[in-house]
């Protein structure tokens, strides 16, 4: 089974709202990713967080990494209709740079 | 830094022809390079990992002799979807990993459709 799972599957919010999405995982990791990928197109970068790490921020984007209850959340601040996408997070479990992925969340945003 | 690139983004076909997939590491050189695959509205589902000089490891359920890996160099990794069949249309992900980070960096993927 999936390493991550995203909660929640899917998601529809209005433009200037923020938006939450949460990542579930089932053991202990190095690292956790955030990745956005746009219908039919490839992924795209968003966060990295270190198990070692709480917190980090880039942009509208804020990450939280809980290793004590496994699980980490994305917040995109004032959200935009460019922000509708699939996001996925991706755990390394080791320093093998191996990634699995969580199943996404579909974000819709109205304008 | 950590731009992986992969060619072509995207591919048509016919069955029963084979497909070469490439995977380059542009600005570091990528001691271990993974391949996924994901079906529409599904996840990314790792297929093999690859090291550079020596046979890649494959995931269970996964057909060695129908997917060649080859990773002869540490900036180039392919996948060749060998007797492509309709059912291997799907997106290829590939992403490399530089030996002194922990973290993989992902190409843009390639679609593939196989009519």
């Amino acid at each position: 089974s999936q390493q991550g799972e995203e909660d929640p599957q899917a998601l529809s919010i209005q433009e200037g709202e923020n938006a939450t999405m949460n990542c579930s995982y089932k053991t202990s990791i190095n690292n956790l990713q955030w990745y956005r990928q746009n219908s039919g197109r490839g992924l795209v970068h968003l966060i990295l967080i270190r198990s070692n790490e709480r917190e980090k921020h880039s942009g509208r984007l804020r990450v939280t990494l809980d290793t004590s209850k496994k699980s980490s959340s994305l917040l995109i601040t004032a959200s935009r209709a460019a922000d509708t996408a699939s996001y996925f997070c991706a755990t390394g479990i080791s320093n093998a740079g191996k990634s699995t992925f969580g199943d996404g969340t579909t974000l819709t945003v109205k304008p | 830094g950590a731009v992986v690139s992969q060619h072509p983004s995207w591919v048509i076909c016919k069955s029963g022809t084979s497909v070469k997939i490439e995977c380059r590491s542009l600005d570091f050189q990528a001691t271990t390079m993974f391949w996924y695959r994901q079906f529409p509205k599904q996840s990314l589902m790792l297929m093999a990992t690859s090291n550079e000089g020596s046979k890649a490891t494959y995931e269970q359920g996964v057909e060695k002799d129908k997917f060649l890996i080859n990773h002869a160099s540490l900036t180039l990794s392919t996948l060749t979807v060998t007797s492509a069949h309709p059912e291997d249309s799907s997106f290829y992900i590939c992403s490399a990993r530089d030996g002194g980070r922990p973290e993989a960096f992902f190409g843009q993927g390639t679609r593939l459709t196989v009519v």
